[in-house]
């Protein structure tokens, strides 16, 4: 079983819509949670942080459910920029405090 | 403030020999940094994490010998892959986390060298 589990998509929307992407995670003790951005051969760019309460931060929300173990993002009114792969990122709390990556959710914004 | 630059952004290679990557912290302390490779439609994997000054700690299945990685100074850690062959071709990404930056739990990454082994 994967560590950070995502549908790879794509998602194919319409300018305007609102899209939602979910992400499940194994590990119960991870500490911190994150949205990344990624372009097309590019590294990956830090969209939010998630926290327990929710999150909001212009058209993206953030949410988390521990007791779940899934993290979601919803993008409203979608802009044709984007378009990109968005990672799931979890923070598993180990000493050397490094990141676990999800294969991404691409979304394409179509006009 | 917490920009990562790498070079070179892309190397072409013959199989065989070695490859150096360069990650550098421009305007903070990098107390740790960590690199990753992604084969394409993958996601982002730890090859290794390094403090400045001490040895890298290697992710299971990451052989220490073929990818040494050094961190003498707290703005720059290198990765060499050495005697490279086609199926070290991938994405390479760095990232940095330390002093100086407007989160101090926050990796900041640099912009990847894609190497291509031949």
């Amino acid at each position: 079983r994967k560590e950070v589990e995502q549908d790879p998509g794509p998602f194919n929307v319409p300018e305007g819509a609102t899209v939602a992407f979910n992400c499940t995670y194994s590990n119960s003790a991870s500490q911190s949670f994150f949205w990344y951005r990624q372009d097309c051969r590019k590294e990956p760019k830090l969209l939010m942080s998630v926290y327990s309460s929710g999150n909001e931060d212009g058209r993206f929300t953030a949410q988390l459910n521990r007791a779940s173990q899934y993290i979601s993002l919803l993008i409203r009114d979608s802009k044709l920029s984007d378009s990109a792969t968005y990672l799931c990122v979890v923070n598993e709390g180990t000493g050397r405090r490094a990141l676990t990556f999800g294969s991404g959710t691409r979304l394409q914004v179509q006009p | 403030g917490a920009v990562v630059s790498q070079h070179p952004s892309r190397v072409i290679c013959k199989s065989g020999t070695s490859v150096k990557i360069e990650c550098r912290s421009l305007d903070f302390q990098a107390t740790t940094m960590f690199w990753y490779r992604q084969f394409p439609k993958q996601s982002l994997m730890l090859m290794a994490t390094s403090n400045e000054g001490s040895k890298a700690t290697y992710e299971q299945g990451v052989e220490k010998d073929k990818f040494l990685i050094n961190h003498a100074s707290l703005t720059l850690s290198t990765l060499t892959v050495t005697s490279a062959h086609p199926e070290d071709s991938s994405f390479y990404i760095c990232s940095a986390r330390g002093s100086g930056t407007p989160s101090t739990d926050t990796q900041y990454f640099g912009p990847g060298t894609r190497l291509t082994v031949l």
